[in-house]
Order: C-alpha cells, then structure tokens, then sequence
C-alpha cells in the first residue's frame, strides 16, 4: 500500500481565516513533506519532517505552520494567507534516511487551496 | 548548482506508439537517484519510474523504460504502446542532498486516439 491521504481536497478561505491541512499515512514512512505547487509549475519543498522533527524548511513565511503529532500524521496551519498563496498542497511521505527506497517520495492527491 | 532540464514543455503521440520524453540533469554528486512521476489533470503525483545512479542497467516497469546515459547526465522516458491514461504532465527529478528533490519543469503529454 503506497497510500497518503489528504484532507480537505478543496478549501476557500478569506485572508482572515485560520485553517489546517491534514496528511495521514500508513506506510511506516518516518519522513513526511509539504509542497506548494502552482498551475503548470514543479513543486516546491516548503518543509520536511524527519522521525516527527522538522528536519527542513525552505524559508516559509510563518503563515504557514506545520506540525507533526505522530508518525503518521502531517498537518499545516494557515493563518492570514495572501491571495498568492492560492496553491496546489502536496503532501509526500518516504521512508527516512538515505539510499535505496529512503529516497522515494510518495505523494498524496493535494488540497487545492483558494484564498479570497 | 544542480539543475534538470526539460526541454519539450509539450509532445503528443498516437494512441499504441511510441513516445521519449528527454530529461537531462547537472549534479555534483557522486551518489543519486533518478525519478519520473506522473501527475494527471486528478493532480496526485504518481511515481513512474526509479534509476539509480549507481546502476547500469537501465530501469523498466511494464511499458515505461529509461535510457540512462550517465556521462551524458541524459535520462530519457519511454512510454511504449501508449494509452489515452497516460496523458498527463511528466516530472523529471533527481534527489538533492537527503529529503530533496530537483524536479524538471515539466512536459505535457497528449495521447491521440
């Protein structure tokens, strides 16, 4: 099973709004990542998590807030998002370390995000 | 600066043919892996394909093979006997450090009935 599953896959909010995205999986995958991805365009890593520690984040602007509370979950907070925010959000977990299969993502269906 | 490069932003192919899509990387390391992922207008990214950098032998999956040149920093997809469930936009990556990807910009594929 190479399964991660996203929730919302749709949400609208105003620029005032708090919200959270949610990623479960259950692979035993002790690395799990956020992407944004806008229309036509690569993804891009936003943060990493590594055995529940974040391990990476790409400069984010603290509007975005992530969390991991265990193993297989993977949530972010948004608060006080820009229009420019509007985005595709990936969700991709892979086994943690390096060589071998560590090094495959897998990635959930994504939360279309519009902000208002 | 490790970069990969995707030259067709678009191809087409007639349903059954053949198609190559061309994806070439600069890496300073000595020790990396290679992807190509899938991701349909349904938006999930789908795992294609995995080369290691490692191998010579160059890696297939049912009707997806890869040509690694690796002097040639070239690693091509080919998509045999194409079908209408394959048109979907192609990403390219090669890892980056551990936890990084470099992904392509893209190539869009159109399967003609």
């Amino acid at each position: 099973d190479t399964e991660v599953t996203q929730t919302p896959k749709h949400l609208v909010m105003g620029m005032t709004n708090k919200k959270s995205l949610k990623c479960e999986q259950h692979m035993g995958h002790r690395a799990m990542y956020w992407y944004k991805q806008k229309a036509k365009k690569p993804p891009e890593l936003m943060f990493v998590y590594s055995y529940e520690k974040l391990s990476i984040n790409e400069s984010v602007p603290s509007r975005f807030s992530p969390e991991c509370p265990n193993s297989s979950l993977l949530n972010l907070h948004l608060h006080a998002l820009q229009p420019e925010d509007s985005a595709l959000y990936l969700c991709a977990s892979s086994q943690a370390g390096t060589g071998g299969d560590q090094e495959t993502q897998y990635f959930g269906p994504g939360t279309r995000l519009l902000v208002l | 600066a490790q970069t990969v490069t995707q030259s067709q932003p678009e191809m087409s192919v007639q349903e059954a043919e053949t198609v190559t899509l061309s994806c070439t990387y600069d890496t300073s390391e000595s020790d990396y892996y290679l992807f190509w992922y899938k991701q349909p207008p349904s938006r999930q990214m789908i795992l294609v394909i995995r080369q290691e950098a490692y191998k010579q032998q160059n890696a297939t999956e049912n009707r997806f093979s890869v040509n690694f040149q690796k002097a040639a920093k070239s690693f091509s997809l080919k998509i045999s006997d194409s079908q209408l469930g394959d048109a979907a936009m192609y990403f390219c990556a090669v890892t980056s450090g551990t936890y990084k990807y470099i992904f392509g910009t893209g190539t869009r594929l159109k399967v003609l009935a």
